[in-house]
């Protein structure tokens, strides 16, 4: 079955303080691993997605990047509009169906 | 740019009760999806509509029904409403392209729903 592992469940980091976050992965042929954002009361929010190893993506202050087991999502340099819940998804090829993560919350201290 | 609409935005309903969650996207989107979101179980799809006449169940599909009106709009029904259907109701969109993954979803702002 797709699974999908989100670590750490919570992260504090000081503005500025660079970090990762950890999307792992078990599915049957990877059509796409996506990365979103949600803020409290919103809908998640389409940041990335990556198809296969070895693949990068980058925007602002966050690159994703991909392997065949798990995909890191780096901050650099955060700020406080940072902060939000970070969420990975992959799609398989048994179906429509993307299986996500229970997030990462980020915290941004000024 | 509206995207996804979902309305309502908030709902408390009793035991037994019935409702209909309505999304509607106008971004010329062919595939719907209804997800639930929980603390600590993170998004699980319940019924999802790949193009318009077509409706498939998901990860967590009973006690809903769903029904694909037109290519725009995707509506979710609970007939019997129970406590544990309280949760965060999410309706989503994606264009398709082929065999490769899509593009992402765009999601809506979510329905908050109690049931007591």
């Amino acid at each position: 079955e797709d699974q999908v592992t989100q670590s750490p469940e919570a992260l504090r980091l000081q503005e500025g303080e660079s970090s990762s976050l950890n999307c792992s992965y078990t599915v049957s042929g990877l059509r796409g691993l996506f990365w979103y954002r949600q803020d409290p009361g919103k809908g998640p929010e389409f940041l990335f997605t990556l198809y296969s190893a070895g693949e990068e993506k980058e925007k602002e202050r966050l690159k994703a990047t991909l392997t065949k087991k798990e995909s890191f999502l780096h901050i650099t340099a955060p700020k406080p509009e940072d902060s939000a819940t970070y969420l990975c998804a992959v799609q398989g090829n048994t179906g429509n169906q993307f299986y996500f993560g229970t997030g990462t919350s980020l915290t941004v201290i000024p | 740019n509206a995207g996804v609409t979902q309305t309502p935005k908030f709902q408390v309903l009793k035991t037994g009760q019935s409702m209909t969650l309505q999304c509607a996207q106008d971004m010329n989107h062919n595939s719907m999806y209804w997800y639930r979101q929980d603390p600590g179980m993170g998004l699980r799809l319940i019924y999802y509509s790949a193009s318009e006449g077509t409706t498939d169940k998901g990860e967590v599909p009973n006690g809903y029904n769903v029904s694909r009106l037109n290519k725009r709009e995707f509506s979710l029904r609970l007939e019997s409403a129970a406590p544990s259907q309280t949760s965060v109701y999410f309706c989503a969109s994606t264009k398709t392209r082929g065999q490769r993954a899509n593009y992402g979803y765009t999601f809506g702002s979510g329905t908050r729903l109690t049931v007591v």
